[in-house]
């Protein structure tokens, strides 16, 4: 049992380039998240995935898309990359039900820099 | 809207002593509120949460949290600090009323504990 896992680890980007994050969680959990990590902001709903099929913008959706190709995969894509997504992104999982509900499983983060 | 609030940017505390790390709370129905932590160069680990019931909630690694409706508070503490304990803390906080699974994060603590 991975858990949540995130490819790649380190990405470094140049203004106006594309890339794709890839997540893939294996615990049958519904619901995805896709977050970003800035000094002194905390983390920061991109968007999400209630459950397999659907995706809603979260707080600071500009720039970016997602594609919940599956139960278990969730990406996040970057068509035109900026230097103001530097950051470091996390994706989530939720567990559905259960004494474990509503916490959250966090992968190991994409550190991302955009030059 | 909800809205979690950590008022310390930084912990400091000396290996033995006790700990606690704010967090007071905003969210117009029944609050859940949930900490997390993150070492070092890793995603966010779940400690806690406060769904109903009791208002002092127990977690991993001897943390516990109390829940203070009348303070819209919800406070981690450990009676006993470790220099392993040195990492930055999340309070986060949903509205359990809602629909949709969508927690707000604190701007998170960084907790330093001294040998």
């Amino acid at each position: 049992n991975a858990g949540v896992t995130q490819t790649p680890k380190f990405q470094v980007l140049k203004t106006g380039q594309s890339m794709t994050l890839q997540c893939a969680q294996d615990m049958n959990h519904n619901s995805m998240y896709w977050y970003r990590q800035d000094p002194g902001m905390g983390l920061r709903l991109i968007y999400y995935s209630a459950s397999e099929g659907t995706t809603d913008k979260g707080e600071v959706p500009n720039g970016y898309n997602v594609s919940r190709l599956n139960k278990r995969e969730f990406s996040l894509r970057l068509e035109s990359a900026a230097p103001s997504q530097t950051s470091v992104y996390f994706c989530a999982s939720r567990v559905s039900g259960g004494a474990s509900y509503n916490e959250q499983f966090f992968g190991p983060g994409t550190r991302l820099t955009v030059l | 809207a909800q809205s979690v609030a950590q008022p310390e940017d930084q912990v400091n505390v000396a290996e033995g002593n006790p700990l606690t790390v704010k967090c007071t709370y905003s969210v117009s129905g029944n609050p859940y509120l949930f900490w997390y932590v993150q070492y070092p160069n890793r995603g966010l680990q779940f400690l806690l949460k406060y769904i109903t019931g009791d208002n002092l909630v127990k977690g991993s690694y001897g943390f516990e949290a109390e829940f203070n409706k009348s303070q819209t508070s919800f406070h981690l503490k450990k009676p006993s600090a470790l220099v392993s304990d040195s990492a930055l803390y999340f309070c986060a906080v949903r509205d359990g009323t809602g629909g949709s699974y969508i927690p707000t994060f604190g701007r998170g603590t960084s907790l330093i504990v001294h040998p």
